[in-house]
């Protein structure tokens, strides 16, 4: 069964700082990946969807990245700002039935 | 483009009685659709995925005769939550797949529902 970790649970950094999430996927026949943003009490934005052939993807100030060997992804996020605060999940989908398993989710606080 | 739409946004029942939620995907057709939940300060959890003109497939540990789920239409798929209670108490996303993108299979998420059951 596939298991979804995402590390920290929670993290808290000044404004303008460069900051990295971090995902790792127990089984790593995965399809693809998706990063998604969560703002309180709404539902998911799609971020970024890194296939299984690919190594990263990029948009704007974010860059997604995917080594499916080792069972691992990263969200790396520029420049921080305030309105980046948000719960950043990942989710992996094995394909076949595309049913995804979501990570645990990290909740982001940009200060200024 | 992609968009999901979800109604309502917020509902407040009494213990006993059933709730519908829908979920539309407005711009685009979706044969298969997804319907999670999501506690408080947890992740999503997958309850069904809902197919198009055939029964939905339940994941394990969830009560198809509670979580009813209708998908009549490519754009239309419905939860019905059938004599809620206090612990049917949670936040409803539903998602869905463009059928005219194969390849991608992305998932596009529609803004929930919070259920709350007195």
């Amino acid at each position: 069964k596939q298991e979804v970790t995402q590390i920290p649970a929670a993290l808290s950094v000044p404004e303008g700082e460069n900051l990295v999430l971090n995902c790792s996927f127990t089984d790593s026949a995965i399809y693809n990946l998706q990063w998604f943003r969560q703002d309180p009490g709404k539902g998911l934005t799609s971020l970024l969807l890194i296939q299984s052939s690919q190594r990263e993807q990029t948009s704007g100030r974010l860059n997604a990245s995917l080594d499916k060997s080792s069972g691992r992804s990263t969200l790396y996020i520029a420049a921080s700002q305030p309105g980046d605060s948000a719960t950043y999940l990942c989710a992996v989908n094995p394909g076949g039935g595309n049913k995804l398993t979501f990570g645990t989710g990290t909740q982001l606080k940009v200060e200024l | 483009g992609a968009v999901v739409s979800q109604h309502p946004s917020r509902v407040i029942c009494k213990s006993g009685t059933s709730v519908k939620i829908e979920c539309r995907s407005l711009d685009f057709q979706a044969t298969t659709m997804f319907w999670y939940r999501q506690f408080p300060k947890q992740s999503l959890m997958l309850m069904a995925t809902s197919n198009e003109g055939s029964k939905a497939t339940y994941e394990q540990g969830v009560e198809k005769d509670k979580f009813l789920i209708n998908h009549a239409s490519l754009t239309l798929s419905t939860l019905t939550v059938t004599s809620a209670h206090p612990e049917d108490s949670s936040f409803y996303i539903c998602s869905a797949r463009d059928s005219g993108r194969g390849v991608y299979n992305e998932q596009f998420f529609g803004p929930g529902t919070r259920l709350t059951v007195l």
